[in-house]
Protein backbone atom coordinates (compact mmCIF):
# COMPACT_ATOMS: atom_id res chain seq x y z
CA UNK A 1 0.00 0.00 0.00
CA UNK A 2 0.94 3.59 -0.21
CA UNK A 3 3.43 4.77 2.77
CA UNK A 4 3.82 8.19 4.59
CA UNK A 5 7.43 8.44 5.70
CA UNK A 6 7.17 10.73 9.13
CA UNK A 7 9.83 11.75 10.56
CA UNK A 8 11.33 12.03 13.70
CA UNK A 9 10.04 9.16 14.89
CA UNK A 10 10.05 11.55 18.69
CA UNK A 11 11.17 14.08 19.70
CA UNK A 12 12.49 15.08 23.58
CA UNK A 13 12.20 19.12 23.77
CA UNK A 14 12.40 21.43 26.39
CA UNK A 15 9.55 24.07 27.13
CA UNK A 16 10.07 27.03 24.91
CA UNK A 17 11.55 25.61 21.98
CA UNK A 18 10.49 25.37 18.49
CA UNK A 19 9.23 21.98 16.69
CA UNK A 20 9.58 20.95 13.33
CA UNK A 21 8.23 17.57 11.91
CA UNK A 22 7.91 16.13 8.10
CA UNK A 23 5.93 13.74 6.32
CA UNK A 24 7.14 12.49 2.77
CA UNK A 25 5.72 10.24 -0.09
CA UNK A 26 6.87 8.93 -3.61
CA UNK A 27 2.92 9.41 -4.46
CA UNK A 28 1.40 12.72 -5.16
CA UNK A 29 -1.23 13.89 -2.56
CA UNK A 30 -3.54 16.09 -3.49
CA UNK A 31 -4.66 17.06 0.50
CA UNK A 32 -2.43 16.93 3.58
CA UNK A 33 -3.84 17.00 7.46
CA UNK A 34 -2.17 17.18 10.72
CA UNK A 35 -3.58 15.75 13.55
CA UNK A 36 -2.82 15.62 17.35
CA UNK A 37 -3.49 12.15 18.94
CA UNK A 38 -3.28 12.21 22.82
CA UNK A 39 -3.45 9.27 25.12
CA UNK A 40 -6.25 7.04 25.23
CA UNK A 41 -8.10 9.38 22.52
CA UNK A 42 -8.78 9.50 18.61
CA UNK A 43 -7.38 12.04 16.33
CA UNK A 44 -8.18 15.65 16.67
CA UNK A 45 -7.20 17.53 13.19
CA UNK A 46 -4.96 20.53 13.50
CA UNK A 47 -4.57 22.13 10.19
CA UNK A 48 -5.66 21.08 6.90
CA UNK A 49 -3.93 21.87 3.56
CA UNK A 50 -5.37 21.42 0.02
CA UNK A 51 -2.98 23.49 -2.32
CA UNK A 52 0.40 22.66 -3.22
CA UNK A 53 2.62 25.59 -1.31
CA UNK A 54 -0.30 26.63 1.03
CA UNK A 55 1.07 27.53 4.42
CA UNK A 56 -1.42 28.02 6.84
CA UNK A 57 -1.11 28.73 10.66
CA UNK A 58 -3.39 27.35 14.04
CA UNK A 59 -1.96 29.65 16.84
CA UNK A 60 1.28 28.08 16.76
CA UNK A 61 1.57 25.87 14.88
CA UNK A 62 1.80 26.17 10.92
CA UNK A 63 2.00 23.85 8.39
CA UNK A 64 2.99 23.67 4.91
CA UNK A 65 1.87 22.10 1.48
CA UNK A 66 5.15 21.11 -0.41
CA UNK A 67 5.29 22.37 -3.49
CA UNK A 68 5.79 18.69 -5.37
CA UNK A 69 2.86 17.81 -3.76
CA UNK A 70 4.80 14.71 -2.64
CA UNK A 71 5.48 16.23 1.30
CA UNK A 72 4.36 18.39 4.04
CA UNK A 73 5.63 19.75 6.96
CA UNK A 74 4.33 20.95 10.59
CA UNK A 75 6.20 23.14 12.85
CA UNK A 76 5.28 23.81 16.53
CA UNK A 77 6.29 27.32 17.75
CA UNK A 78 7.34 27.75 21.50
CA UNK A 79 6.69 24.72 22.68
CA UNK A 80 4.73 23.94 26.01
CA UNK A 81 4.15 20.99 28.29
CA UNK A 82 0.19 20.52 26.65
CA UNK A 83 2.03 20.02 23.31
CA UNK A 84 2.74 16.82 24.57
CA UNK A 85 1.70 13.61 22.15
CA UNK A 86 1.43 11.96 18.86
CA UNK A 87 1.47 14.08 15.58
CA UNK A 88 0.26 12.40 12.50
CA UNK A 89 -0.08 13.16 9.03
CA UNK A 90 -2.72 11.91 6.82
CA UNK A 91 -2.76 12.54 3.37
CA UNK A 92 -5.17 11.95 0.11
CA UNK A 93 -3.97 10.12 -2.59
CA UNK A 94 -4.78 11.98 -6.25
CA UNK A 95 -6.94 10.10 -8.00
CA UNK A 96 -10.54 9.76 -8.55
CA UNK A 97 -13.31 7.30 -6.54
CA UNK A 98 -12.02 7.42 -2.93
CA UNK A 99 -11.77 11.43 -1.59
CA UNK A 100 -12.80 9.92 1.45
CA UNK A 101 -9.85 7.67 2.57
CA UNK A 102 -6.98 8.69 4.42
CA UNK A 103 -3.57 7.69 4.28
CA UNK A 104 -1.75 8.07 7.69
CA UNK A 105 1.98 8.21 8.75
CA UNK A 106 3.57 6.13 12.01
CA UNK A 107 3.73 9.53 13.73
CA UNK A 108 6.20 11.58 15.81
CA UNK A 109 5.75 11.40 19.66
CA UNK A 110 6.69 14.93 21.47
CA UNK A 111 7.56 14.95 24.66
CA UNK A 112 7.97 18.66 25.90
CA UNK A 113 10.09 18.94 29.44
CA UNK A 114 9.12 21.79 31.77
CA UNK B 1 -23.45 18.71 19.52
CA UNK B 2 -22.29 15.58 20.64
CA UNK B 3 -19.25 14.54 19.36
CA UNK B 4 -18.53 10.89 17.67
CA UNK B 5 -19.37 8.74 20.59
CA UNK B 6 -17.85 4.68 20.42
CA UNK B 7 -18.58 2.37 22.93
CA UNK B 8 -16.86 0.35 24.72
CA UNK B 9 -14.16 2.07 25.65
CA UNK B 10 -12.01 -0.89 26.10
CA UNK B 11 -12.93 -4.79 25.07
CA UNK B 12 -11.19 -7.65 26.33
CA UNK B 13 -12.11 -10.71 24.33
CA UNK B 14 -11.00 -14.73 25.11
CA UNK B 15 -9.85 -15.84 21.36
CA UNK B 16 -12.42 -17.31 19.37
CA UNK B 17 -15.15 -15.03 20.36
CA UNK B 18 -16.70 -12.45 19.02
CA UNK B 19 -16.26 -8.66 19.65
CA UNK B 20 -18.82 -5.83 18.17
CA UNK B 21 -17.74 -2.14 18.20
CA UNK B 22 -20.47 0.56 18.56
CA UNK B 23 -20.17 3.59 16.71
CA UNK B 24 -23.04 6.91 16.64
CA UNK B 25 -21.94 9.38 14.72
CA UNK B 26 -22.12 13.22 14.97
CA UNK B 27 -25.39 14.54 14.58
CA UNK B 28 -26.43 14.98 11.09
CA UNK B 29 -23.38 12.89 9.95
CA UNK B 30 -24.44 10.19 7.43
CA UNK B 31 -20.95 9.13 6.24
CA UNK B 32 -19.08 6.69 8.82
CA UNK B 33 -15.34 5.50 8.30
CA UNK B 34 -13.65 2.42 10.70
CA UNK B 35 -9.87 2.64 10.74
CA UNK B 36 -7.74 0.28 12.72
CA UNK B 37 -4.53 1.02 14.92
CA UNK B 38 -1.51 -1.38 15.93
CA UNK B 39 0.56 -0.48 18.52
CA UNK B 40 2.92 2.70 17.62
CA UNK B 41 1.33 2.50 14.16
CA UNK B 42 -0.60 5.17 11.98
CA UNK B 43 -4.01 4.25 11.64
CA UNK B 44 -5.39 1.86 8.54
CA UNK B 45 -8.46 2.49 6.79
CA UNK B 46 -11.04 -0.38 6.81
CA UNK B 47 -14.28 0.58 5.71
CA UNK B 48 -16.56 3.30 4.58
CA UNK B 49 -20.32 3.24 4.98
CA UNK B 50 -22.98 5.23 4.07
CA UNK B 51 -26.66 4.91 6.12
CA UNK B 52 -27.53 1.26 4.89
CA UNK B 53 -24.84 0.74 2.37
CA UNK B 54 -21.34 0.17 2.45
CA UNK B 55 -19.72 2.06 -0.41
CA UNK B 56 -15.75 1.01 0.25
CA UNK B 57 -14.28 -2.12 1.98
CA UNK B 58 -10.81 -2.44 0.72
CA UNK B 59 -9.30 -1.89 3.97
CA UNK B 60 -10.85 -4.30 5.76
CA UNK B 61 -10.15 -8.34 6.10
CA UNK B 62 -12.30 -10.31 3.61
CA UNK B 63 -12.70 -13.04 6.51
CA UNK B 64 -14.52 -12.59 9.95
CA UNK B 65 -14.48 -8.79 9.83
CA UNK B 66 -18.00 -6.91 8.51
CA UNK B 67 -19.50 -3.88 9.00
CA UNK B 68 -22.90 -2.07 9.02
CA UNK B 69 -24.53 1.50 9.09
CA UNK B 70 -27.97 0.61 9.64
CA UNK B 71 -31.07 3.14 9.02
CA UNK B 72 -31.47 3.43 12.50
CA UNK B 73 -28.59 3.28 15.30
CA UNK B 74 -25.14 3.30 15.77
CA UNK B 75 -22.89 1.61 13.13
CA UNK B 76 -21.51 -1.51 14.02
CA UNK B 77 -17.96 -3.35 13.49
CA UNK B 78 -18.10 -6.87 13.92
CA UNK B 79 -15.02 -9.31 14.58
CA UNK B 80 -16.10 -13.01 14.44
CA UNK B 81 -13.67 -15.49 15.77
CA UNK B 82 -11.20 -13.00 17.37
CA UNK B 83 -7.37 -13.24 17.18
CA UNK B 84 -4.57 -12.11 19.03
CA UNK B 85 -3.59 -10.11 16.19
CA UNK B 86 -6.93 -8.37 16.29
CA UNK B 87 -5.69 -6.83 19.35
CA UNK B 88 -5.64 -2.93 18.40
CA UNK B 89 -7.31 0.59 18.78
CA UNK B 90 -10.29 0.99 16.81
CA UNK B 91 -11.46 4.41 15.35
CA UNK B 92 -14.96 5.30 13.84
CA UNK B 93 -14.95 9.15 12.11
CA UNK B 94 -17.97 10.27 10.63
CA UNK B 95 -18.50 13.91 8.14
CA UNK B 96 -21.54 15.21 6.98
CA UNK B 97 -20.37 14.46 3.16
CA UNK B 98 -17.71 11.74 2.44
CA UNK B 99 -15.24 14.85 2.50
CA UNK B 100 -11.58 14.12 4.19
CA UNK B 101 -11.92 16.42 7.34
CA UNK B 102 -14.09 13.51 9.69
CA UNK B 103 -13.97 13.69 12.98
CA UNK B 104 -12.83 10.78 14.71
CA UNK B 105 -14.43 9.40 17.75
CA UNK B 106 -12.38 7.99 21.04
CA UNK B 107 -11.67 4.67 19.92
CA UNK B 108 -11.99 1.11 21.25
CA UNK B 109 -9.32 -0.75 22.45
CA UNK B 110 -9.79 -4.27 21.75
CA UNK B 111 -7.56 -7.08 23.61
CA UNK B 112 -7.69 -10.52 22.51
CA UNK B 113 -6.36 -12.47 25.75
Amino acid sequence: GQQLNQSPQSMFIQEGEDVSMNCTSSSIFNTWLWYKQEPGEGPVLLIALYKAGELTSNGRLTAQFGITRKDSFLNISASIPSDVGIYFCAGQLEGGGSNYKLTFGKGTLLTVNP
Amino acid sequence: NAGVMQNPRHLVRRRGQEARLRCSPMKGHSHVYWYRQLPEEGLKFMVYLQKENIIDESGMPKERFSAEFPKEGPSILRIQQVVRGDSAAYFCASSPLPIREAFFGQGTRLTVV
